[in-house]
């Protein structure tokens, strides 16, 4: 069964720097997103892409953050200068042009800014 | 008011028993719910989406929705400690595909 993978599993990360998380969609789906969960937190929506450009974004995607689909088959997110409370699980997510709204989930990405 | 609110729970049932699970959202607009189950430090899965209002069977699970008093549940049947895990409803909101989860309810079943 076709499945969203993402890497790395998990990534430690000095403060100021910048991180790179990758994802591999389910190779015929349209739409991904990128959501994260802190700790004990519920899944929160950081940024939707279609058609190569951002289609929606949250007040937590600010211009820290970025979204590239830089072939066809990867979907990147990267946090240009990390904080402490960037520090989260970082799931990508995508879904087919039928269906939009039903999000299939990767395994995660744990971030930890030290 | 919150978007999609849930019940923290725990919920504790015993082995073979019924599970409900409940969910209710403010959206009236929201056309599609969906319930995902999240296992300790893994991703959400999904497990049953719902459109239409009454009940869609999947299984040992159930999806019920209720427009009208904007309220959706999930029922478990035949509880099995697998089962045991943070259930989460989802709901697009915004006129767009965006998902707002709850903040999940976690269910423990007991042997």
């Amino acid at each position: 069964e076709p499945e969203v993978t993402q890497t790395p599993s998990h990534q430690v990360t000095q403060m100021g720097q910048e991180v790179i998380l990758r994802c591999v969609p389910i190779s015929n789906h349209l739409y991904f997103y990128w959501y994260r969960q802190i700790l004990g937190q519920k899944v929160e929506f950081l940024v939707s892409f279609y058609n190569n450009e951002i289609s929606e974004k949250s007040e937590i995607f600010d211009d820290q953050f970025s979204v590239e689909r830089p072939d066809g088959s990867n979907f990147t997110l990267k946090i240009r200068s990390t904080k402490l409370e960037d520090s989260a699980m970082y799931f990508c997510a995508s879904s087919d042009g039928r269906l939009q709204e039903t999000q299939y989930f990767g395994p995660g990405t744990r971030l930890l800014v030290l | 008011q919150k978007e999609v609110e849930q019940n923290s729970g725990p919920l504790s049932v015993p082995e073979g028993a019924i599970a409900s699970l409940n969910c209710t959202y403010s959206d009236r607009g929201s056309q599609s719910f969906f319930w995902y189950r999240q296992y300790s430090g893994k991703s959400p899965e999904l497990i049953m989406s719902i459109y239409s209002n009454g009940d869609k069977e999947d299984g040992r699970f159930t999806a019920q929705l209720n427009k009208a008093s904007q309220y959706v549940s999930l029922l478990i049947r035949d509880s099995q400690p697998s089962d045991s895990a943070t259930y989460l409803c989802a709901v697009p909101t915004g006129g767009g595909n965006k998902l707002t989860f709850g903040t999940g309810t976690q269910l423990k079943v007991e042997l």
